[in-house]
């Protein structure tokens, strides 16, 4: 069964500092994605990045990079030069490729940006 | 733009009352999702959908049902409120096998009284 597990319910970051995400998943499936996003205090799920299980070099897009370690089944978002706007709730989720797609998402992270 | 609509923002409803969800997405998607929302458990999964007709339980189905008679719209049906129900509910919608990214609705934030 696939599994997201988000092991920090919150965060603290001082501006201008940079902030690692933890996300470790679970699958037995040899094709998948995963995915990062930000949910402000609005509600809207903002698309971050995503890492495909078969990409030999980790995402990266402006601020935000992904750690992809994946023989230790990990998948850390790093957001360097943390900004106020920053300050949100974060999802890491996986979605397996072929058959019935099943997207599943962790409990996420609450991070916020101190000034 | 890639539109994911929900029918309502919020809505009240009592104990025992049948209710509809409805999801539409504008862009052709085959897979179609439902999940809720609660502080400190994150994004569940009630039930999704790759093709019309289809459907398949999620990690929290117990309690809802769904439908999909149209490609574009797929509905989650509550058969008879409960106030556990009362969540903020989410559908998302993304093309399959492709690697793009999945598509959001606003949210329907339902209070069962």
């Amino acid at each position: 069964a696939q599994k997201i597990t988000q092991t920090q319910p919150g965060m603290f970051v001082q501006e201008k500092e940079a902030v690692t995400l933890d996300c470790t998943y679970d699958t037995s499936d040899p094709s998948y994605g995963l995915f990062w996003y930000k949910q402000p205090s609005s509600g809207e799920m903002i698309f971050l990045i995503y890492q495909g299980s078969y990409d030999q070099q980790n995402a990266t897009e402006g601020r935000y990079s992904l750690n992809f370690q994946k023989a230790r089944k990990s998948a850390n978002l790093v957001i360097s030069a943390s900004q106020l706007g920053d300050s949100a709730m974060y999802f890491c989720a996986m979605r397996n490729q072929g058959g019935s797609e099943k997207l599943v998402f962790g409990k996420g992270t609450k991070l916020t940006v101190n000034p | 733009d890639v539109k994911v609509t929900q029918s309502s923002r919020y809505l009240v409803k009592r104990t025992g009352e049948k209710v509809f969800l409805e999801c539409v997405q504008d862009m052709d998607h085959e897979n179609m999702f439902w999940y809720r929302q609660d502080p400190g458990l994150g994004l569940r999964l009630i039930y999704f959908s790759y093709d019309v007709k289809m459907k398949e339980k999620g990690d929290i189905p117990e309690g809802y049902s769904v439908s999909r008679e149209k490609k574009e719209r797929f509905s989650l049906i509550l058969e008879s409120a409960s106030t556990n129900q009362t969540s903020m509910y989410l559908c998302a919608s993304f093309m399959a096998a492709s690697y793009n990214e999945q598509f959001f609705g606003p949210g329907t934030r339902l209070t069962v009284l």
